[in-house]
């Protein structure tokens, strides 16, 4: 299984800091990577596809970028409503497998 | 728009059944493959099965291979989850979730429902 490391575990930042999250496959996994965001008591939510693509209706302020076995994922200005935790996940190998994930928190 | 809601969830013993049921609407069911993942609690994302828009393939992680079965019924729109030989690691919110782009083998999961709880214990 391709293993995803997810760093940081946790973060706090404040109200329009850019904050960056980094991801590592365990293997080379060229562009076959997303970013979910998850608010406490929801389910998970689509942002990125495809490493830099940026799924339909979400705000420009976040981003995505890599290929390969190293991925990174930006919010540009961070918005309270940014808080939640934060999932990378490949897909091109099965079983598909996600990072550890990172809590964004606001200070 | 796109729909998933999950249901069949609830409280079991340890070496119990239980059926989950995803309905789905919005979309063309039948070209799609779907998805689920469950989320132990406090934990992370963890990939269950998946099963592709025909029925034709399904792929299940090690954990739950020849204890949980996945299935459709494209006439109803629904997605299923069998569960047997429940374990107290079961114990999970599970979501379904379908895949981008109509037709392929296997993909990402782009639409997730808002999940289902199953609670193993004795």
């Amino acid at each position: 299984d391709i293993q995803m490391t997810q760093s940081p575990s946790s973060l706090s930042a404040s109200v329009g800091d850019r904050v960056t999250i980094t991801c590592q496959a365990s293997q080379n996994i060229s562009n076959y990577l997303n970013w979910y965001q998850q608010k406490p008591g929801e389910a998970p939510k689509l942002l990125i596809h495809d490493a830099s693509n940026l799924e339909t209706g979400v705000p420009s302020r976040f981003g995505g970028r890599g290929s390969g076995t190293d991925f990174a994922f930006t919010i540009r200005s961070l918005q309270p409503e940014d808080i939640g935790t934060y999932y990378c996940h490949q897909y091109n190998n099965l079983p598909p497998t996600f990072g550890q994930g990172t809590r964004l928190e606001i200070k | 728009q796109v729909q998933l809601v999950e249901a069949g969830g609830g409280v079991v013993q340890p070496g119990g059944s239980l059926r989950l049921s995803c309905a789905a609407s919005g979309f063309t069911f039948s070209y799609y493959g779907m998805h689920w993942v469950r989320q132990a609690p406090g934990k992370g994302l963890e990939w269950v099965a998946f099963i592709r828009y025909d029925e034709s393939n399904k792929y299940y992680a090690d954990s739950v291979r020849g204890r949980f079965t996945i299935s459709r019924d494209n006439s109803k729109n629904t997605l299923y989850l069998q569960m047997n030989s429940l374990r107290v690691e079961d114990t999970a919110v599970y979501y379904c979730a379908k895949i981008s782009g109509p037709g392929r083998d296997y993909y990402y999961m782009d639409v997730w429902g808002k999940g289902t709880t199953v609670t193993v214990s004795s």
